[in-house]
């Protein structure tokens, strides 16, 4: 069956640093990939998609990679800030509707 | 704009108890959805609506019921309630075909069935 696995269940950087999310899949091959914040008490906010033709995305400081052979994306949060502490999703294409990681919880210390 | 609005945003049953959680959108979305999430799993997709009058089960639907009479609203109906219902319930809305749209998330209703 279809499973999705993000690289681990929380994520603590240095302020400044790089943030880098994995999100593994397996036993699919979906056309499109999303990635979603979610902060404690509150619905996930969408914050990027991608496609299967598009190797990568950008959007100000985040950037998302999609590597169909691998079965993987990747989600980068450069120079990151406290206010960027959340949790982050992935979320595939499945047969018309979509299935949502786990997550992965990051904190940026100051 | 509200987006996605749910109520209540907190809710205590007891086993075997009815409740409808409520769900209205002001986006004129045609795609709405129910999601459940438990600790440390993903959301899981319990029903959704392509659009007034138009509802199917998503991945984990019994002990659900859902209706769509008009655009805005997409009630979830639990009838018999039970311990394994407890968990949180995220409505959402898009424009159109799931995957290539983002998803539009109220921010909860969070129930316990004691």
């Amino acid at each position: 069956s279809q499973k999705i696995e993000q690289n681990s269940e929380a994520l603590n950087i240095q302020e400044g640093k790089t943030a880098t999310l994995t999100c593994n899949y397996t036993n699919y091959s979906p056309a499109y990939l999303q990635w979603y914040r979610q902060d404690p008490g509150r619905g996930p906010v969408f914050l990027l998609l991608i496609r299967e033709n598009e190797k990568e995305k950008r959007k100000e400081r985040l950037k998302v990679t999609f590597d169909t052979t691998l079965k993987q994306s990747l989600f980068h949060i450069t120079a990151s800030q406290p206010a960027d502490s959340a949790t982050y999703l992935c979320a595939l294409e499945w047969n018309n509707d979509m299935r949502f990681g786990a997550g992965t919880r990051l904190t940026v210390k100051p | 704009n509200a987006g996605v609005t749910q109520t209540p945003k907190f809710r205590i049953l007891k086993i075997g108890q009815s409740m409808t959680l409520q769900c209205t959108q002001d986006m004129n979305h045609n795609y709405m959805y129910w999601y459940r999430q438990d600790p440390g799993m993903g959301l899981k997709l319990i029903y959704y609506s392509v659009g007034a009058g138009i509802t199917d089960k998503g991945e984990v639907p019994n002990g659900y019921n859902v209706s769509r009479s008009t655009t805005e609203d997409f009630p979830l109906r639990l009838e018999l309630a039970a311990p394994s219902q407890t968990s949180v319930y995220f409505c959402a809305s898009s424009y159109s075909s799931v995957s290539n749209q983002p998803q539009h998330f109220g921010d909860g209703t969070r129930l316990s069935i004691l």
